[in-house]
């Protein structure tokens, strides 16, 4: 399994402002994944962050709102533009692994977020 | 539309009794991971299982896949307090993480 690390652990920021969000591996992975989860509530995936091209993102959710970089295979950030309450979260970021690429994630200790 | 779906949402429950998580849905699913998520942090894989009817063991913690690879459960023996947390269950339709879906979680409570 793959140790993941994020930063920060959890930040309240005023709204109208941007908080970027990093996700480090301690492996290569060929995909990282971005994931909400409102209070109470369970994942909701944002985008898929591939290294050399764009993200791609789930309904729902839009670049410009929440841009993702990918510059190596062991790194990515999210931002969460121009906050408001409703994005008050814990943000995970994840990685695939598993024997034979079996779809199985691991997570990241998550961003708790809240937006005053 | 919740693809995945947990029952019961919540549980309360007396140490050392027993206990079972029950995850479904009309789809069929590559793989079915079980994830306990405690306050404050990240979801944590507990089991993957992968082939219809499978059982594993963890422990005190039993998990099956159903025949049809459509359902799952979750089996606690003896619950202790450090059992407590959100249970949930994933579902892989193919080998990408872009089609997993993540049922809404079941919250138990172990009391001492």
């Amino acid at each position: 399994s793959a140790v993941i690390s994020q930063k920060p652990s959890r930040d309240i920021c005023q709204r109208g402002t941007s908080l970027t969000i990093q996700c480090q591996v301690d492996s290569q992975v060929t995909m990282m994944f971005w994931y909400r989860q409102q209070p109470g509530q369970s994942l909701t995936l944002i985008a898929t962050a591939n290294q050399g091209s764009e993200a791609t993102y789930e309904s729902g959710f839009v670049i410009d709102k929440f841009p993702i970089s990918r510059p190596n295979l062991t790194f990515s950030t999210l931002t969460v533009s121009n906050m408001s309450p409703e994005d008050s979260s814990i943000y995970l970021c994840s990685v695939e692994g598993g024997s034979n690429g079996r779809g199985t994630q691991y997570f990241g200790p998550g961003t708790r977020l809240t937006v005053l | 539309t919740q693809l995945l779906e947990q029952s019961p949402q919540f549980l309360s429950i007396q140490e050392g009794e027993n206990l079972t998580v029950y995850c479904n849905s009309s789809s069929v699913f590559s793989s079915l991971q079980w994830y306990r998520q405690e306050p404050g942090e990240g979801p944590v894989l507990l089991v993957t299982v992968v082939t219809g009817g499978e059982v594993k063991k963890l422990k005190r913690l039993t998990f099956q896949f159903g025949d049809a690879r459509k359902d799952s459960s979750l089996h606690i023996t003896a619950a202790q307090p450090g059992d407590t947390g959100l249970y949930l269950c994933a579902g892989a339709r193919g080998n990408y993480g872009q089609n997993f879906v993540f049922g809404p979680g079941t919250r138990l409570s172990v009391l001492p």
